[in-house]
């Protein structure tokens, strides 16, 4: 059970192509779900918590024009990375719970963005 | 915010041996403490986590420990094997957003 899948898992475009990543928890309702940021080596830094049916919450630091974030339902978040640049590139993953607090993230398999 | 701090940063042990990672955290109010293993280019993989109301957990190989009053938690790994090589992290959850601060992680590399 709790399992999270995340689409597309490699994605390679131009500089300033925007780009959507989907997260869907297949066989629980979430809740809440959450969008990281893990570059090579490195821990993984949260951008931003999102709740269906709500405005994502951003972490400081992290801009709100170029990430957007949709919860529009309890399976389904998506994050769209826009008018992408070069140091856009990372690995985003995303996590789902299925209630809020004290209870484990499943997290999806991760997008590796390469932007050229 | 909360801060969380994980040591070593890479662990080498020989096979069979133990393995242990330490955090610690800095929000008091901190109550859920998880431990991630992910394995290159993979998503991370809770192992085992724990709450502030238990002191200590344990399955099978694995045991985490909670010492709230001096706010730190350890995972440990007895009898490792290779397959135990890979990136351990360690997180907090706080605050009222309840959202997880992730250690720096720790290179696990079990030799054969």
């Amino acid at each position: 059970g709790a399992v999270v899948s995340q689409h597309p898992s490699w994605v390679i475009c131009k500089s300033g192509t925007s780009v959507k990543i989907e997260c869907r928890s297949l066989d629980f309702q979430a809740t809440t779900m959450f969008w990281y940021r893990q570059f090579p080596k490195q821990s993984l830094m949260l951008m931003a918590t999102s709740n269906e049916g709500s405005k994502a919450t951003y972490e400081q630091g992290v801009e709100k024009d170029k990430f957007l974030i949709n919860h529009a339902s309890l399976t389904l978040s998506t994050l769209t990375v826009t008018s992408a640049h070069p140091e856009d590139s990372s690995f985003y993953i995303c996590s789902a719970q299925l209630t809020r607090g004290g209870q484990p993230q499943h997290f999806g398999d991760g997008t590796r963005l390469s932007i050229l | 915010g909360e801060n969380v701090e994980q040591h070593p940063s890479t662990l080498s042990v020989q096979e069979g041996d133990s393995a242990v990672i330490k955090c610690t955290y800095s929000d008091s109010a901190s109550n859920y403490f998880p431990w991630y293993k992910q394995e290159l280019g993979k998503r991370p993989q809770l192992i085992i986590d724990i709450r502030s109301n238990v002191g200590e957990k344990k399955d099978q190989r694995i045991a985490v420990t909670l010492n709230k009053t001096a706010k730190h938690f350890s995972l440990h790994i007895t009898e490792t094997q290779p397959e135990d090589s890979a990136v351990y992290f360690c997180a907090s959850e706080a605050g009222s957003a309840r959202q997880l601060t992730f250690g720096s992680g720790t290179q696990l590399t079990v030799l054969p």
